[in-house]
Parts: structure tokens; C-alpha cells; sequence
């Protein structure tokens, strides 16, 4: 089946390290985003890539940069890991081009991302 | 930007009764607004969604209302059941060609057998 994944599923780092969390999907979507999950704060974006050469900030992008590295790879750097950026970090595809629903987003299993 | 307010945090109901989630956006332009659930450990996953143009949506156990005039919908849950217990989340999305989801910051639903 097509699928997103993810990888790491779980990291453990210390503060100012570099870390970089991958996203790769089989669905053949263009739209791709990164979110992370915070308790009691929702789902909030971080970037998000409408296509291979277009890279948009989202609401929460400070000390976070990407790279859409191809149709199927957005992938989330932190140049300079500090701890309030621990969270669970999820990418999501989209294309709403093609689907019933106005503009479903399919998310990936999550990184759990922890900065000592 | 768009803002999109969710509430309860938290919601306990017992087996087979009803539960009923309430979101409000600040967006008069969204015209797309999804329902996401997250069981314990999983990705989140589209249940059902609503456009602008309708005013109510029903699938099965679940529905969505929508009042565009004071901008809010609703996720209605009956007969609920303990796979139902799970995070839901509302989103909203304003029209045009940049359409990310501003989601609402959650509820925890409890189904208690």
C-alpha cells in the first residue's frame, strides 16, 4: 500500500547537536508538510512544500529548516537542538488534485523527538 | 491567519451515549473544515469533513455540523463505543491556492464501558 514513513521513530539528542528527521512517501502526493504535536497544543506547521522547488514557512518555523529533495523526500534539519523543540514531530502528504476529499492529509507515523 | 478554538480538552462518556465535540474559527473565508482521530500511539487520520457550501455531514455513528454564521461546527459521536476513545482534532482551512490545515489544539474522549 502506499505510505508515508518516517524515520527516525525515536531520537534521543542533547542540546545544540544537529538533527535531521526524514520523510519519504509512495503516495505520489506534491503537497508534503511538517507538524509537530504538542499535549494540549495540537497539530502545528512548521513548513510545508507544494512542490520539489517551492518551500513555505508555516506557523512555527523558527530553528527548524527543510529540504524537498525529491517528489517523494521533505525532510525537517534542526540546526541547533534546544529542549523546548522535544515533541513528536509528524510529516503529512496531500494532493487534493485527485481526491474526493477537499484536501485529506495523510500523516506519517511520527518522530519522537527528545532534546536533553 | 486563521485560528481555530476546540473544546472540551477532555471528555468522558459512558458506553452508547453520545458525545459532541465544539470548534470555532476566526476565518470567515475557511471553507473546509476536517475531523481527525489519533488512538493512543497512532497517526492522525481523516473520519469525515464538511465544505462551506453544506450544512451537515453524517457517516454512519458519526456527523459534522457546520453554522457559518457564527463560524463554528461540531463533531456528534452516538452510540459511542470503546474503540471511539482516541484524540480528535479540528481543523479549518481558508480558501484559495495555499491550503494548509490550522487545527484546533485537541480533545481526549474517554468511552467508559
Amino acid at each position: 500500500d502506499a505510505d508515508v514513513t518516517q524515520t527516525p521513530r525515536n531520537r534521543i539528542t542533547k542540546t545544540g547537536k544537529r538533527i535531521m528527521l526524514e520523510c519519504s512517501q509512495t503516495k505520489g502526493h506534491d503537497r508534503m508538510y511538517w507538524y509537530r504535536q504538542d499535549p494540549g497544543l495540537g497539530l502545528r506547521l512548521i513548513y510545508y512544500s507544494f512542490d520539489v522547488k517551492d518551500i513555505n514557512k508555516g506557523e512555527i518555523s523558527d530553528g527548524y529548516s527543510v529540504s524537498r529533495q525529491a517528489q517523494a523526500k521533505f525532510s525537517l534539519s534542526l540546526e541547533s537542538a534546544i529542549p523546548n523543540q522535544t515533541a513528536l514531530y509528524f510529516c503529512a502528504t496531500s494532493d487534493p488534485g485527485t481526491r474526493s476529499s477537499y484536501n485529506e492529509q495523510f500523516f506519517g507515523p511520527g518522530t519522537r523527538l527528545t532534546v536533553l | 491567519g486563521e485560528n481555530v478554538e476546540q473544546h472540551p480538552s477532555t471528555l468522558s462518556v459512558q458506553e452508547g451515549d453520545s458525545a459532541v465535540i465544539k470548534c470555532t474559527y476566526s476565518d470567515s473565508a475557511s471553507n473546509y473544515f476536517p475531523w481527525y482521530k489519533q488512538e493512543l500511539g497512532k497517526r492522525p487520520q481523516l473520519i469525515i469533513d464538511i465544505r462551506s457550501n453544506v450544512g451537515e455531514k453524517k457517516d454512519q455513528r458519526i456527523a459534522v455540523t457546520l453554522n457559518k454564521t457564527a463560524k463554528h461546527f461540531s463533531l456528534h459521536i452516538t452510540e459511542t463505543q470503546p474503540e471511539d476513545s482516541a484524540v480528535y482534532f479540528c481543523a479549518a482551512t481558508p480558501s484559495g491556492s495555499a491550503r494548509q490545515l490550522t487545527f484546533g489544539s485537541g480533545t481526549q474522549l474517554t468511552v467508559l464501558p
